[in-house]
């Protein structure tokens, strides 16, 4: 089945930089990768979502890029804020009953 | 428009206790999904339901059971609770069909099992 890993498990960095948040998935039928945002005791959030006829996707000041022949994904959060330290999870899903296949989180502290 | 709601919020069972958690939703969604989140595993699937009266196996299904007799609900059970259960719990909703769309998650049922 697919598995999909998520670097890196912590990641600081001062406000006002860029972050980024890497995963890769192991089945190539996956076609749908989504990100969610999890603050501390509260369901997790879509923030942004790709499918696998596109290449890059923005909204406002985060991005997500797919690399369908390397399997990898990646979230890119610029101009970092306090209010966005949470926990982040990339999924993908293989399409039937739309199942996904979370990685295992990314912490993100930004510090002021 | 509630989205998707779950009860209870919390709960403490004893070792071999049984207790059903409940999910709702009001978006006329076909899929529906029970996962559970302990630290630094994500979110893994437990089960899974494609339509009314359908359910699934999903990555971690053993001692859970789950029934989807009405389209809006989706039951989870666990018959005789284990420590190893200790977890939280989301519930989460999608429209179904061919278009691929992001989960709407419940908030959450902070299971302990003593």
């Amino acid at each position: 089945g697919e598995n999909v890993e998520q670097h890196p498990s912590t990641l600081s960095v001062q406000e006002g930089d860029s972050a980024v948040i890497k995963c890769t998935y192991s089945d190539s039928a996956s076609n749908y990768f989504p990100w969610y945002k999890q603050e501390l005791g509260k369901r997790p959030q879509l923030i942004i979502d790709i499918r696998s006829n596109v290449g890059e996707k923005k909204d406002q000041r985060i991005a997500v890029t797919l690399n369908k022949t390397a399997k990898h994904f990646s979230l890119h959060i610029t101009e970092t804020q306090p209010e966005d330290s949470a926990v982040y999870f990339c999924a993908a899903s293989t399409g039937y009953g739309n199942k996904l296949v979370f990685g295992a989180g990314t912490i993100l502290r930004v510090k002021s | 428009n509630a989205g998707v709601t779950q009860t209870p919020k919390f709960r403490v069972l004893k070792t071999g206790q049984s207790m059903t958690l409940l999910c709702a939703q009001d978006m006329n969604h076909e899929y529906m999904y029970w996962y559970r989140q302990d630290p630094g595993m994500g979110l893994r699937l437990i089960h899974y339901s494609v339509g009314e009266g359908t359910t699934a196996k999903g990555e971690v299904p053993d001692g859970y059971n789950v029934s989807r007799l009405k389209k809006q609900n989706f039951l989870l059970g666990l018959e005789s609770a284990a420590p190893s259960q200790t977890s939280v719990y989301f519930c989460a909703s999608s429209p179904g069909g061919r278009g691929l769309v992001g989960y709407t998650f419940g908030s959450g049922t902070r299971l302990t099992v003593v």
